[in-house]
């Protein structure tokens, strides 16, 4: 079963807007990971966050997490042409960390 | 340019057939992990091999079988094709098993089952 699901599953914004997608996911965690995938292409990892950790920034990228929601934001501030690509978040299972589960993703599209 | 190498990019193959994917991990990284990316089914892990030994084991069927060889390359064999195979499969590597570690992926092979 998916233990991560984005929302939405896709957004579009303008160039230079905020992009924010949501992860919400179902058992407990260690950490959570955003991933970047453009079309057809491997995955690349943006940032992780620990499950003690409410907020973490990196470039124009702020996650944001929620342990007794379960669940965590990413936002993209002054989106570009290049941040066009799927979005996954990816959680483990607190009690057995080897394991990763992503969600289906949530594809962002920006328009010039 | 991740450091982890998938072969071939493309394979197309009939029903039945059986197949193996290879992937050579980033320099270092011992952890090897597999996935396959359907358009319905999303991401989906595979399997997870750490130094040589399966370390954990997600939605991979029967059909399906992997092994981290001493060099720390590893293989995904597929059989007994069906049409639903058809996906793209990643490899992924990371210096340790554990899931604070970075995942680096491979560009993936694109398996076409007619």
């Amino acid at each position: 079963s998916q233990q991560g699901e984005e929302d939405p599953q896709a957004l579009s914004i303008q160039e230079g807007e905020n992009a924010t997608m949501n992860c919400s996911y179902k058992t407990s965690i260690n950490n959570l990971q955003w991933y970047r995938q453009n079309s057809g292409r491997g995955l690349v990892h943006l940032i992780l966050i620990r499950s003690n950790e409410r907020e973490k920034h990196s470039g124009r990228l702020r996650v944001t997490l929620d342990t007794s929601k379960k669940s965590s934001s990413l936002l993209i501030t002054a989106s570009r042409a290049a941040d066009t690509a799927s979005y996954f978040c990816a959680t483990d299972d607190r009690y057995r960390d080897d394991k990763i589960i992503f969600g289906k993703g949530t594809r962002l599209h920006i328009l010039p | 340019d991740s450091g982890v190498t998938q072969t071939p990019k493309h394979l197309i193959t009939a029903t039945g057939q059986r197949v193996t994917l290879r992937c050579s991990p980033r320099s270092g990284d011992l952890s090897v992990y597999w996935y396959q990316q359907s358009l319905d089914q999303g991401l989906q892990f595979l399997i997870q091999y750490y130094n040589g030994e399966e370390r954990a084991k997600g939605n991979i069927l029967e059909r399906f079988s992997a092994q981290q060889f001493p060099d720390l390359h590893s293989e995904l064999n597929l059989s007994s094709l069906e049409l639903g195979d058809s996906a793209l499969y990643f490899c992924a590597s990371s210096a340790r098993p554990g899931s604070t570690d970075t995942q680096y992926f491979g560009p993936g092979t694109r398996l076409t089952v007619l």
